[in-house]
């Protein structure tokens, strides 16, 4: 119930493609879904964000589909570029913490070829 | 940007000894957190701390560990008898605001890599 699963593990993407990575969930208390990304040797910072009310959220190449009914979401880089090369996570807030812990997904490991 | 602090960055202990993983919050954040990321695995919670409180913990953190905001500007994870399997980075994060509030932005630090031997 607390967990979000995230797909996949890895993936590879050439310069210009899209990288699309889904994460879903079971917990329908999750009131926040925000994307992490991490490169090495730093902590997780925040990219982007939706809150359930909403199906989509745009910021600039990056895109969040969210479908509350399936519990899926799933990040979109659009015009990926080698610089986008690092580890996302997707997470969620439990809703019923007071303190907002998230949690996050396992996460996967983006490369994006030249 | 303001940025979370942590020191050190990697740390070496034998198994059984006491660290002590410190952290400086942005500086009008209220709420602090510790997290563990085991090589290769997710980001998982261990501890959330408030108005020098715990706030909430996970089953993770047990006994062995202790959080303290010794000085109004550190925070700080103590792992009194560390494992093997302790062995992990620790990111220490804060946010400005807490609950249901429009702003869910944690910010991270850039973690200590703890190695137990």
């Amino acid at each position: 119930q607390q967990q979000v699963k995230q797909s996949p593990q890895s993936l590879i993407v050439q310069k210009g493609g899209i990288s699309i990575i889904n994460c879903a969930y079971e917990n329908t208390a999750f009131d926040y879904f925000p994307w992490y990304q991490q490169f090495p040797g730093k902590g997780p910072a925040l990219l982007i964000a939706i809150r359930p009310d909403v199906s989509e959220k745009k910021e600039g190449r990056f895109t969040i589909s969210f479908n509350k009914s399936a519990k899926q979401f799933s990040l979109h880089i659009m015009d990926s570029q080698p610089g986008d090369s690092a580890t996302y996570f997707c997470a969620a807030n439990p809703g019923y913490s007071s303190a907002s812990k998230i949690i996050f997904g396992s996460g996967t490991r983006l490369s994006i070829r030249p | 940007e303001p940025e979370v602090t942590q020191t050190p960055s990697h740390q070496v202990t034998q198994m059984g000894q006491e660290v002590i993983l410190r952290c400086v919050p942005i500086s009008n954040h209220l709420y602090f957190y510790w997290y563990r990321q085991i090589l290769g695995q997710k980001v998982e919670f261990l501890v959330s701390f408030y108005n020098n409180e715990i706030s909430e913990k996970s089953e993770i953190f047990d006994d062995q560990f202790s959080v303290e905001r010794p000085d109004g500007s550190n925070f700080t994870l103590k792992i009194r008898s560390t494992k093997l399997e302790d062995s992990a980075m620790y990111f220490c994060a804060s946010r400005e605001t807490g609950g249901r509030g429009n702003n869910y932005g944690y910010t991270f630090g850039s973690g200590t890599r703890l190695t137990v031997v």
